[in-house]
């Protein structure tokens, strides 16, 4: 049972546009979200996080956005950069963070000169 | 640099054979994960530790699998009689409970080959 899912394995965007990537999830008990980007060969990285009690939270380039009726996340990028260029994790947690991370399977993102 | 590190970075080794991982988290962190990844998937909880009490183990860590961080700060992971299957990334994360975040923070990884 895939509780936290990213239907989108790839994206393609043009630099300087908006990326917006989406994640869903099933289980109503989550009320930490988070996400990360990874490049080959490394450790994904923390980007930005959201509690349930929120339903935006911006950081710099970065923005997520929460639907909790919808039980549905998006994180947008602007303005995409080359270096975005990566795999994106939407991961969620119950407690505040303070339990495990169930991760989405990712999105690749590929930004376009 | 006080990142989470991870040791080895890579592992080659035949089916049969016993394998360990070494993580050593921020130093500051209480808790503790181990999550394992496999090629087109997102990583895959394993288990985790609070100081040094190993406090839920997913049903995917099978009784093959071991872990233990014996004084609060590393911890090792341990898979006997390695299969094919096992092949995969190997990843630990940190945190620390009592951030107002959650943020776990990641290691490079391990990255396992069962032949």
């Amino acid at each position: 049972d895939q509780q936290v899912k990213q239907n989108s394995p790839s994206l393609s965007v043009q630099e300087g546009r908006i990326s917006i990537l989406n994640c869903d999830y099933t289980n109503s008990m989550f009320d930490y979200f988070l996400w990360y980007k990874k490049y080959p060969a490394e450790g994904p990285t923390f980007l930005i996080s959201i509690s349930s009690i929120k339903d935006k939270n911006e950081d710099g380039r970065f923005t997520v956005f929460l639907n909790k009726s919808a039980k549905h996340l998006s994180l947008h990028i602007v303005p995409s950069q080359p270096g975005d260029s990566a795999v994106y994790f939407c991961a969620a947690s119950e407690e505040g963070g303070a339990q495990k991370l169930v991760f989405g399977q990712g999105t690749r993102l590929t930004i376009n000169p | 640099d006080t990142g989470v590190s991870q040791d080895p970075r890579h592992k080659i080794t035949k089916r049969g054979q016993n394998v360990t991982f070494r993580c050593d988290p921020i130093s500051e962190h209480n808790r503790l994960y181990w999550y394992r990844q496999t090629l087109g998937q997102g990583p895959e909880f394993l288990t985790y530790f609070q100081n040094e009490a190993q406090l839920e183990k997913s049903r995917l860590l099978s009784d093959r699998f071991s872990a233990e961080r014996p004084k609060g700060s590393f911890s090792t992971l341990e898979i006997q009689r390695t299969e094919q299957g096992d092949s995969a990334m190997y990843l630990c994360a940190s945190s620390f409970l009592g951030y107002s975040g959650g943020e776990q923070f990641f290691g490079p990884g391990t990255r396992l080959t069962v032949l």
